[in-house]
């Protein structure tokens, strides 16, 4: 059954440091999403991605975040300077059309030291 | 802003009683619902999606019910099972072109044997 691939799994990195945290979505699917959930707390939405541009983002999603699809088959988000606050579950999830079953990736653990 | 809340937040009973989680929101101008399953340090789960001209979703012994008028779901799990014991979760799916799920803090469960 096809699913959400992400990598790393568990990320850790110092304060100030660029991460890449790359996603592989469902292969026929056109909707991306990048969510997170800081221990203890909701999972919360970040960004969507369609056609190649984002749809909406949240308020969270600053200037230090992008994304990017690089290639027919990768997602990723890119925090340029990393903060504590960043150190999270982050969540990959892709949908085949709009208002429909988004599947989740299993996550990458980013700790910011 | 769409607030999305999940009561009780936790909650054991004995194996093969039936479960009924709670999930209210504050905007009914959704597209849809869905419900997941998270495991501990694990991703999520897809179990069930309503869309918002539904009112209510099977699968197994998974139902899902919405009252979009008075802002509710419930999900049921009939006669549970130690392997049922995890964390639910419920999202509400916006009307907007992101189509960002809004997640509610979860409802913990503890089958117990």
């Amino acid at each position: 059954e096809p699913e959400v691939t992400q990598t790393p799994s568990h990320q850790v990195t110092q304060m100030g440091q660029e991460v890449i945290l790359r996603c592989v979505p469902i292969s026929n699917h056109l909707y991306f999403y990048w969510y997170r959930q800081i221990l203890g707390q909701k999972v919360e939405f970040l960004v969507s991605f369609y056609n190649n541009e984002i749809s909406e983002k949240s308020e969270i999603f600053d200037d230090q975040f992008s994304v990017e699809r690089p290639d027919g088959s990768n997602f990723t988000l890119k925090i340029r300077s990393t903060k504590l606050e960043d150190s999270a579950m982050y969540f990959c999830a892709s949908s085949e059309g709009h208002g429909v079953w988004q599947f989740f990736g299993p996550g990458t653990r980013l700790t910011v030291l | 802003k769409q607030e999305v809340t999940q009561i009780p937040a936790a909650l054991s009973v004995p194996e093969g009683e039936n479960l009924v989680l709670n999930c209210s929101f504050t905007d009914s101008a959704i597209y849809n619902l869905q419900w997941f399953r998270q495991d501990p340090g694990k991703g999520l789960t897809s179990l069930l999606l309503i869309q918002s001209s539904q009112r209510e979703q099977t699968s197994g012994r998974l139902n899902a019910s919405l009252d979009k008028s008075s802002g509710r779901s419930t999900l049921y799990i009939a006669a549970s099972q130690p392997g049922d014991s995890a964390t639910y979760l419920c999202a509400v799916g916006a009307k907007a072109a992101g189509n960002k799920l809004t997640f509610g803090g979860g409802t913990r469960v503890l089958v117990k044997p």
